[in-house]
């Protein structure tokens, strides 16, 4: 157990729809990152948060947002959903930015 | 820009054969180099890292990692494979960036696949 926890595990929903997938950080961990992992993309780097500030942006698209709050646990909105879009979502945090990350078991989003 | 690369999408290995799985990186500074392993259906852990010192860092499972800074290589290794070795593991490497952030940069992976 990595002590960084998300929910739901699995969600299914159609397209055109919003989701939201919420992750808590490992107690004391600063940064939180989320990742987007497909079959056919391998594990793409969605964006990451600091202290409640983002830090970092990676290959997030417009219709995918992020926040973190100040007790420090995240969400990542995702909207507008497509099929192209099922895949399993990570998060992962760390006490600061650029040390050893501890993932969460992940979300897996199926759009129908 | 910084960039890690996993040049092969799978590695087999024979059951009690040595294993390697290769990662290659280009920085601007010093590396930070990681590895990390993912089974099926579960998030990444941890495997280990290499900030400086010693070039052959240890690290859970029995594996260990060798630093080779004129290859820019830090490949993975294990002396002896175990079926239970099978698995996804990837790469990533630690750089600064303007305004002093750190960014962790991940490979593609590598599945390693250990045969009985």
């Amino acid at each position: 157990d990595s002590g960084v926890t998300q929910t739901p595990k699995h969600l299914i929903t159609a397209t055109g729809q919003r989701v939201t997938l919420r992750c808590s950080p490992r107690s004391g961990d600063l940064s939180v990152y989320w990742y987007q992992q497909s079959l056919d993309q391998g594990l793409q780097f969605l964006i990451q948060y600091y202290n409640g500030e983002e830090r970092a942006k990676g290959n997030i698209l417009e219709r995918f947002s992020a926040q973190q709050f100040p007790d420090l646990h995240s969400e990542l909105n995702l909207s507008s959903l497509e099929l192209g879009d099922s895949a399993l979502y990570f998060c992962a945090s760390s006490v600061v930015a650029g040390s050893v990350q501890f993932f969460g078991p992940g979300t897996r989003l199926t759009v129908l | 820009a910084q960039s890690v690369a996993q040049p092969e999408d799978q590695v087999n290995v024979a059951e009690g054969n040595p294993l390697t799985v290769k990662c290659t990186y280009s920085v601007s500074g010093n590396p930070y180099l990681f590895w990390y392993v993912q089974y099926p259906n579960r998030g990444l852990q941890f495997l280990l890292k290499y900030i400086t010192g010693d070039n052959l860092v240890k690290g859970s499972y029995g594996f260990e990692a060798e630093f080779n800074k004129s290859q820019t290589s830090f490949h993975l290794k294990k002396p002896s494979a175990l079926v239970s070795d099978s698995a996804l593991y990837f790469c990533a490497v630690r750089d600064m960036q303007a305004g002093g952030y750190q960014k962790v940069t991940f490979g593609t992976g590598t599945k390693l696949q250990v045969i009985p």
